[in-house]
């Protein structure tokens, strides 16, 4: 079956431009994360829903990030006026239950923002 | 300050080896998961360890969690080049165990040469 898929794989942007980045997770899966890995770094958590909800962004690192997930499966994270700290790979994850469950990551979105 | 501090930061090695990577904490956790993750794809849950002392073996390489459930190892025997990766520890750091906010470290970057 597909797993967790996430597009651009890549994207380049420029200082100040806006970016939207898509996470498809598995079919049926309710729950569905966030993540942003630096180079070098472990992934750190930006946002979680639980289907259509978002009950925790608290790791959203400015009011520039803003994610979505309108109809409770794709989802969109947008960054806007981005900057050279938004390079990283941003990571989605889904799970089938609500917690507690194995978290299936996507490959990734690789952003630099030049 | 890292909630999770992993150790070798990077490891190369040869086929054949054997090594052990490092997960310590100062804090107790319920629960604590290792994930490998490869060159441009998301992490991949190898194993979640729940119990204080507990010995998982998967194929090659054995998880133990920590008698005071604060830190843990995976060791793997006989390396293979395609055992090579980001080995990543990671909890949910809230006493709830909900295991939806993950926390991650650094990782272990292994390299088995050939």
């Amino acid at each position: 079956g597909a797993g967790v898929s996430q597009s651009p794989r890549y994207k380049v942007a420029k200082r100040g431009q806006d970016v939207a980045l898509r996470c498809d997770p598995i079919s049926g899966h309710v729950s569905l994360f966030w993540y942003q890995q630096a180079l070098g770094q472990g992934p750190e958590f930006l946002t979680y829903f639980q289907n259509e909800a978002q009950l925790d962004k608290s790791g959203l690192p400015s009011d520039r990030f803003f994610a979505e997930r309108p109809e409770g499966s794709v989802s969109t994270l947008k960054i806007q006026r981005t900057q050279q700290e938004d390079s990283a790979v941003y990571l989605c994850a889904s799970t089938q239950g609500s917690g507690g469950n194995e978290q299936f990551f996507g490959p990734g979105t690789r952003l630099t923002v030049l | 300050t890292q909630l999770l501090e992993q150790s070798p930061q990077f490891l190369s090695i040869q086929e054949g080896e054997n090594l052990t990577v490092y997960c310590n904490s100062s804090s107790v956790f319920s629960s604590l998961q290792w994930y490998r993750q490869e060159p441009g794809e998301g992490p991949v849950l190898l194993v979640t360890v729940v119990t204080g002392g507990e010995v998982k073996k998967l194929k090659r390489l054995t998880f133990q969690f920590g008698d005071a459930r604060k830190d843990s190892s995976l060791h793997i025997t006989a390396a293979q080049p395609g055992d090579t990766g980001l080995y990543l520890c990671a909890v949910d750091p809230n006493s709830g165990g909900s295991n939806y906010k993950l926390t991650f470290g650094k990782g272990t970057l292994l390299t088995v040469n050939p």
